[in-house]
């Protein structure tokens, strides 16, 4: 298996600028996690999807940001305005159920100048 | 409740020493503990992993001990290598119901030849 992928690797844009993230998460998996993480604030969970639902976004940021999981082998990872705050890396995981094991995806470097 | 505290931020080591990182937890529900590794520039990654019904649990030269009454658990690296300089983050998590993982801060170790 070719572990979690993720697109694009690093991504530069401006303040104010719509950028869409996306994982594919390991095939039969069915828990999918985006994080992000800086050097303030460490790793943090936004979002995680169990089956395709919405299970917890209390962690993501604010109204700006949305994600989705239309079916079971894609999720996106959207923020609209961006921020140069958003600055981070984006990494997405994904888990089988009844595993502990999450898998990680390389991440995806974003720069909003 | 839901935090996992972990120490320290940083900690450097010369080649051959023991390495220990350190973290705490409240919920009492966690029951199953990992610490991932990470190094730079890739996601993190499942390094060795404790149930609470053991004290201790060693894979090669990496030991989880664990203290339930503490509330408290530790990695420990023997023969520390500078191949094992990277970020450790501890977790915590409940296994039923998809729960999702609570990660510490991070613990940059450095590892001197």
């Amino acid at each position: 298996d070719a572990g979690v992928i993720q697109s694009p690797r690093h991504e530069v844009t401006e303040m104010g600028q719509e950028v869409t993230l996306r994982c594919k998460p390991i095939s039969g998996h069915n828990s999918l996690f985006w994080y992000r993480q800086t050097m303030m604030r460490g790793l943090e969970l936004l979002i995680y999807f169990n089956n395709n639902v919405p299970i917890d976004d209390s962690g993501m940021p604010e109204d700006r940001f949305s994600a989705k999981m239309p079916n079971a082998s894609f999720s996106t990872l959207k923020i609209q305005p961006s921020e140069p705050r958003d600055s981070a890396v984006y990494f997405c995981a994904s888990r089988q159920n009844l595993q502990e094991t999450q898998y990680f995806g390389p991440g995806t470097r974003l720069l909003v100048l | 409740q839901q935090q996992v505290k972990q120490s320290p931020q940083s900690l450097i080591v010369q080649k051959g020493g023991i390495s220990i990182i350190n973290c705490a937890y409240e919920n009492t529900a966690f029951d199953y503990f990992p610490w991932y590794q990470q190094f730079p520039g890739k996601g993190p990654a499942l390094l060795i992993a404790i149930r609470p019904d053991v004290s201790e649990k060693k894979e090669g030269r990496f030991t989880i001990s664990f203290n339930k009454s503490a509330k408290q658990f530790s990695l420990h690296i023997m023969d520390s290598q500078p191949g094992d300089s990277a970020t450790y983050f501890c977790a915590a998590q409940i296994i039923q119901g998809a729960q999702k993982l609570v990660f510490g801060q991070g613990t940059r170790l450095t590892i001197n030849p």
